[in-house]
């Protein structure tokens, strides 16, 4: 599980505004995946992304939320004017081409208040 | 269709005994994945062990083993000689073939609690 990091770990946000989640995958891991877990459930899958492309961003919900992974620096995910049911944990994921082996972050706990 | 489910969503077990965390999924793609993964009460997802759908054995990591039936479309998580730090949720997932990429659709969970 060790170098899959993300930040930051909590994040408060008021209604309306932005919240930005950081994650830079595992050393020599080209693939990203956010999912997003809400309290007592299993993991959702949002977005698929390798450097500079959007593989797959079937789970996005079509407003407010972007993703991008840039040829330099570590992948983002943007909520735009946040509401109380954004409140929920977001976890990065990496793995390599194979994918056999998908390695998560710690998570980033967003409450909107 | 649920592709994964997880039917337990809670158990007891004492400490030092095996535990066996059940898993079914479902799809008709020849090549898939499945993982398991572990999330202590700190929120992390710690990644146990993985099974391919076309590996001839079950996985083993340490202390875990990956009961692998493919005709019965079950990937069993066995823990054994549980120990008090396996107290956590528990998180059964698939990955299937190239063209849904590589993401993984997860089950509902089983919490498992160790007794001392």
């Amino acid at each position: 599980n060790a170098g899959v990091m993300q930040n930051p770990r909590h994040l408060v946000r008021r209604r309306g505004q932005e919240a930005r989640l950081r994650c830079s995958p595992m050393k020599g891991h080209s693939h990203v995946y956010w999912y997003r877990q809400l309290p007592e459930e299993g993991l959702k899958f949002m977005v698929y992304l390798q450097k500079e492309n959007i593989i797959d961003e079937s789970g996005m919900p079509k407003e407010r939320f972007s993703a991008e992974f840039p040829k330099e620096g570590p992948s983002i995910l943007r909520i735009q004017q946040v509401v109380r049911g954004d409140s929920a944990a977001y976890f990065c994921a990496s793995s390599d081409y194979s994918g056999n082996t998908i390695y998560f972050g710690e998570g980033s706990w967003l409450t909107v208040v | 269709a649920q592709k994964i489910t997880q039917t337990q969503p809670g158990m007891f077990v004492q400490e030092k005994e095996a535990v066996t965390l059940d898993c079914t999924y479902d799809t008709s793609d020849p090549s898939y994945g499945l993982f398991w993964y572990k999330q202590p009460s700190s929120g992390e997802m710690i990644f146990l062990i993985y099974q391919g759908s076309y590996d001839q054995q079950n996985a083993t990591e340490g202390r875990y083993s990956l009961n692998f039936q493919k005709a019965r479309k079950s990937a069993n998580l066995v823990i054994s000689a549980s120990q008090l730090g396996d107290s956590a949720m528990y998180f059964c997932a698939m990955r299937e073939g190239p063209a849904a990429g590589n993401k993984l659709t997860f089950g509902g969970g089983t919490r498992v609690l160790v007794k001392p």
